[in-house]
């Protein structure tokens, strides 16, 4: 029973466009959400996260909404850049003093030069 | 500094071998998690070391894994008579108390023969 659900295993995007990558989640008791970057070879790597009591966070051309009644989530990306092109995971926490990470299995972006 | 260093970073076994996986947190960093990708999944939470606590072992998949963390810093995860579903990439994070983001490794990837 999947938990975190990211249903487009592949997205293409030109450069200079917007790319936007959505999360689904089911567990209500989830309560802080983070966006991972993973090159080919290499670790995951953080990128962005939002906490749910926010709805929105922007850090540069990164920005993550949340909408907790529909539980998704979505990372936007403006203006998008070939260096993006990676597998991006969505994962969620489970409540207060909790520590494990619940992912989704993640969704590869190439970004068209 | 430093990131989350693992070593080997590609590892192939024979079925029935043991093996064992290696990480070195981030300094400071007094949590430390393991995780593995199966091909096309997510990552799979297997254990959580936290300072002197007991470890939570709830994801580890059979009692054919151990994971054991001396000196509150390195950790090893070993895996005994390996399957062949056991081919994965086994990846080590690591935190500071009290804070959501776990910053990863860049694997080691299992093949068993």
């Amino acid at each position: 029973d999947q938990q975190v659900k990211q249903n487009s295993p592949s997205l293409s995007v030109q450069e200079g466009r917007i790319s936007i990558l959505n999360c689904d989640y089911t567990n209500s008791m989830f309560d802080y959400f983070l966006w991972y970057k993973k090159y080919p070879a290499e670790g995951p790597t953080f990128l962005i996260s939002i906490s749910s009591i926010k709805d929105k966070n922007e850090d540069g051309r990164f920005t993550v909404f949340l909408n907790k009644s529909a539980k998704h989530l979505s990372l936007h990306i403006v203006p998008s850049q070939p260096g993006d092109s990676a597998v991006y995971f969505c994962a969620a926490k489970n409540g207060a003093g909790s520590y494990q990470l619940t992912f989704g299995k993640g969704t590869k972006l190439s970004v068209i030069p | 500094g430093a990131g989350v260093s693992q070593s080997p970073s590609n590892k192939v076994t024979e079925k029935g071998k043991d093996v064992e996986l290696r990480c070195d947190p981030i300094s400071g960093h007094t949590a430390l998690y393991w995780y593995r990708q199966s091909l096309g999944q997510g990552l799979e939470f297997l254990i959580y070391f936290q300072g002197n606590s007991a470890p939570d072992k709830s994801g580890l998949p059979s009692d054919r894994f151990s994971a054991e963390r001396t000196g509150g810093s390195v950790s090893t995860l070993t895996i005994q008579r390996t399957q062949q579903e056991d081919s994965a990439v086994y990846l080590c994070a690591s935190s500071l108390l009290g804070l959501n983001t776990q910053y990863f490794g860049p694997g080691t990837r299992l093949t068993v023969l």
